[in-house]
């Protein structure tokens, strides 16, 4: 069965220096999305992206955030210059249409010291 | 006020109990997806349902649309079944509003 891949598993970094979270989302999908998780809090919207353009961004998604589709299979998030509270696990997500099942990957966990 | 809310927060049960977990929500366009989260963290999708009854094994979703409500059941739980539970409504822009989660323990 079909599956969104994410890597790595678990990044850790320094304050300061520069992440990119990598997915891979189902084959056939068109629309992807961003979400993260804060240790025991509920999943948040980040960002989502259809046609090569971000679609929506939630007020976490600041400057230092950006998203890329390079190539006809990565899904990548950037974050440019890290802060301790970047610490989080993120998660790509994929849909086939607009409103659509969206499907999750394992999720990457970041920490920021 | 949260537009996804589930209750209870956090549930004990002993094995073989039937466990109920709603979800009511004032967002949201027509859906509803279940979902479960181990404590590996990763993200496991039961349903996505957007009218009536939905059954997989030992798990029944159901989801009044008019009441913004919908109803995760496990019955006869096992301790395999401990993880959290979230309801996520999909909204007009078609992201996800996650509910805040529901942490089920069932006890040998």
């Amino acid at each position: 069965e079909p599956e969104v891949t994410q890597t790595p598993s678990h990044q850790v970094t320094q304050m300061g220096q520069e992440v990119i979270l990598r997915c891979v989302p189902i084959s056939n999908h068109l629309y992807f999305y961003w979400y993260r998780q804060i240790l025991g809090q509920k999943v948040e919207f980040l960002v989502s992206f259809y046609n090569n353009e971000i679609s929506e961004k939630s007020e976490i998604f600041d400057d230092q955030f950006s998203v890329e589709r390079p190539d006809g299979s990565n899904f990548t998030l950037k974050i440019r210059s890290t802060k301790l509270e970047d610490s989080a696990m993120y998660f790509c997500a994929s849909s086939d249409r607009t409103g659509g099942e969206q499907y999750f990957g394992p999720g990457t966990r970041l920490t920021v010291t | 006020k949260n537009e996804v809310e589930q209750s209870p927060q956090n549930l004990t049960a002993q094995e073989g109990e039937f466990i109920t977990i709603n979800c009511s929500y004032s967002v949201g366009i027509s859906a509803l997806h279940w979902l479960q989260q181990h404590p590996g963290g990763g993200i496991v999708s039961l349903f996505m349902l957007s009218s009536g009854k939905k059954k997989h094994g030992r798990l029944i979703a159901t989801i009044n649309i008019q009441e913004k409500h919908s109803s995760l059941h496990i019955t006869a739980s096992h301790p395999r079944d401990s993880a959290v539970y979230i309801c996520a409504v999909p909204t007009g822009t078609y992201k996800y509003i996650f509910g805040t989660g529901t942490r089920l323990k069932v006890l040998a």
